[in-house]
């Protein structure tokens, strides 16, 4: 079943621009990931944060997550056209690795 | 790096046939695979778990007579999706669990099936 929420469902910004995409979970987790994909391809995994950690850098992008509210958030900083496509949020559980997966921000970056 | 492919990217069959899609991981061993399924603009949904040498695990919901799922080594799992009808048309995706200090889910590039 579907555990993640994203928000928004799209987003349009502009290059240059930062774009932040919010992400909330129902049930306690053991880890949470973003992922990126382009139109109708696979899946690219961005940065993985463990419940225990709070923030996370890797590049343009930060990554926060807060347990007490069950959300977390991907911040992409400085966007580029390259950057268009929709991102997932999926969480994993302590009985598990199988993924939840959000229902995804849809990115738009204009030039 | 971590690389799983998938196999064919696309394919096209005739309601009532059945198509074989492979996932393979490429330069890592994984013992787990999973196979999810993505409709138009929606988001993944978790078909199964694939586990090397021993039957897979199905999401509720998931006929596990009409997926069939093979995970007969190290680096190999296939979905079989028999008597197909249009109904299964989706993009079907893999990802292959990499054990190590992230345990991190290698996802491949997904099989468009459509069923006429």
């Amino acid at each position: 079943s579907q555990q993640g929420e994203e928000d928004p469902q799209a987003l349009s910004i502009q290059e240059g621009e930062n774009a932040t995409m919010n992400c909330s979970y129902k049930t306690s987790i053991n880890n949470l990931q973003w992922y990126r994909q382009n139109s109708g391809r696979g899946l690219v995994h961005l940065i993985l944060i463990r419940s225990n950690e709070r923030e996370k850098h890797s590049g343009r992008l930060r990554v926060t997550l807060d347990t007490s509210k069950k959300s977390s958030s991907l911040l992409i900083t400085a966007s580029r056209a390259a950057d268009t496509a929709s991102y997932f949020c999926a969480t994993s559980s302590n009985s598990g690795y199988a993924l939840n997966f959000g229902k995804g921000t849809s990115l738009l970056v204009t030039p | 790096g971590a690389v799983v492919s998938q196999h064919p990217s696309w394919v096209i069959c005739k309601s009532g046939t059945s198509v074989k899609i492979e996932c393979r991981s490429l330069d890592f061993q994984a013992t787990t695979m999973f196979w999810y399924r993505q409709f138009p603009k929606q988001s993944l949904m978790l078909m199964a778990t694939s586990n090397e040498g021993s039957k897979a695990t199905y999401e509720q919901g998931v006929e596990k007579d009409k997926f069939l799922i093979n995970h007969a080594s190290l680096t190999l799992s296939t979905l079989t999706v028999t008597s197909a009808h249009p109904e299964d048309s989706s993009f079907y995706i893999c990802s292959a669990l990499k054990v190590d200090s992230t345990d991190t889910q290698y996802f491949g590039p997904g099989t468009r099936l459509t069923v006429l």
